[in-house]
């Protein structure tokens, strides 16, 4: 199975100020179709997950442009520009290029 | 509206069986592969089994293989995970899911198994 590292665990964020969670593969995730399956989840508290962003670095459909991801083979990065209080909650990496697929164990971001 | 509505969680024993269900609306149900992802109370997410549009092909973790089987009704835009032989590590909260192309971009609110003697 793929494992998949995020760093740090948690994180205390000042409103405004930038933060930044690392997501690290055991293997590549790029498939033979040239795509990297890496995809970031955001649980808010008492909610379902929802897809922040696709493929590594597409932002999903009304995720605000704060938000930005890059990375590529086995390493990747979710970065919050200015962090606002809507924005706490567990944030996951997941990918889909290798059955099972599997989360990283979740990061979760709280507000000073 | 699109959503997914879970429902058919409870309280059961160990070694018992459930049935859980997903029914999908506001979009082509028939469309899609589907998706069981779980979460056990405080901990992470995992996902459990996915299904082919036309319910014929099927995957799943390892840890419920051969317990668990998940299909579809796309007359009734449903979704189904039959659980077989439950054990206490298979409490969780169980979400259905849409994906589209990998990612999960749909998610109901989940159904809640608590697997306890």
């Amino acid at each position: 199975d793929i494992v998949m590292t995020q760093t740090p665990l948690s994180l205390s964020v000042t409103p405004g100020q930038p933060a930044s969670i690392s997501c690290k593969s055991s293997q590549s995730l790029v498939e033979s179709d040239g795509k990297t399956y890496l995809y970031w989840y955001l649980q808010k508290p008492g909610q379902p997950p929802q897809l922040l962003i696709h493929e590594v670095s597409n932002r999903f459909s009304g995720v605000p442009d704060r938000f930005s991801a890059s990375g590529s083979g086995t390493d990747f990065t979710l970065k919050i520009s200015r962090v606002e209080a809507e924005d706490v909650g567990v944030y996951y990496c997941m990918q889909c290029v290798q059955l099972p697929w599997t989360f990283g164990q979740g990061t979760k971001v709280e507000i000073k | 509206e699109v959503q997914l509505v879970e429902s058919g969680g409870g309280l059961v024993q160990p070694g018992e069986s459930l049935r859980l269900s997903c029914v999908a609306s506001g979009f082509t149900f028939s469309d899609y592969w589907m998706i069981w992802v779980r979460q056990a109370p405080g901990k992470g997410l995992e996902w459990v089994a996915n299904i082919k549009q036309d319910g014929s092909m099927k995957q799943y973790v390892d840890s419920v293989k051969g317990r668990f089987t998940i299909s579809r009704d796309n007359a009734k835009k449903s979704l189904y995970l039959q659980m077989n032989s439950l054990r206490d590590e298979d409490t969780a909260v169980y979400y259905c899911v849409r994906p589209k192309s990998r990612g999960f971009d749909l998610w109901g609110r989940g159904t809640l198994l608590t697997v306890s003697s």
